[in-house]
């Protein structure tokens, strides 16, 4: 059974950093082709595409928001992990991970986590 | 960046079949998805590169197109299928559409 679940900060302030863990269970990211993506959606507005990494470290960011975003991972512990620097208020959303299979499309996802920029 | 073009909301009676158009601004081959969102909830994936069943997705949904256009079928529409609808490019870069919300009339 696939699960992701997303963790965060809840709030946090402008300029802030935002660091976000996705910890899942039922795959590996050891896996051939496998990955895990970050996607964010602000309340009441569409999904927002961030950033994937790969089974092999292969990392791949969304080009508008490049130089703010770090993803990374720690296979042994299940989890993945995504670093926003400098954010602002249009940083306030709900942030989901999910799994991406075969390099193509994300096939399970978390529940999301609900970020909160403010001053 | 490949831009996701969809209608914003289409108006729908459960029995009917409803067509939802998503444009890319330039080819994405096959690799186009489709994901289900309902309120509150997590996007569910319901189809894959442009054409295939997600797993335990009932055969009413369907996708077809390549190239820059792509549709997603319903048919027939049931209540539960009342959701927001997005695509999803893989080709060049990720990107996804604003998302169509399907509305009973």
């Amino acid at each position: 059974q696939v699960t992701l679940k997303e963790s965060g900060p809840g709030i946090l302030q402008p300029s802030q950093t935002l660091s976000l863990t996705c910890t899942f269970s039922g795959f590996s990211l050891s896996t051939y082709g496998m990955g895990v993506g970050w996607i964010r959606q602000p309340s009441g507005k569409g999904l927002e595409w961030l950033a994937n990494i790969w089974w092999d470290d292969d990392k791949y960011y969304n080009p508008s928001l490049k130089n703010r975003l770090t993803i990374s991972k720690d296979t042994s512990n299940n989890q993945a992990f995504l670093k926003i620097t400098n954010v602002d208020t249009a940083d306030t959303a709900t942030y989901y991970c999910a799994r991406a299979p075969n390099w193509d499309y994300f096939d399970y996802w978390g529940q999301g986590v609900m970020v909160t920029v403010s001053s | 960046d490949t831009v996701l073009t969809q209608s914003p909301a289409l108006a729908v009676s459960p029995g009917e079949r409803v067509t939802i158009s998503c444009r890319a601004s330039e080819s994405v081959s096959t690799l186009m998805h489709w994901y289900q969102q309902k309120p509150g909830q997590q996007p569910k994936l319901l189809i894959y590169k442009a054409s295939n069943l997600a797993s335990g997705v009932p055969a009413r949904f369907s996708g077809s197109g390549s190239g820059t256009d792509f549709t997603f079928t319903i048919d027939p529409v049931e209540a539960d299928d009342i959701a927001t609808y997005y695509c999803h490019q893989s080709w060049n870069s990720w990107t996804f559409g604003g998302g169509t919300k399907l509305e009973l009339k």
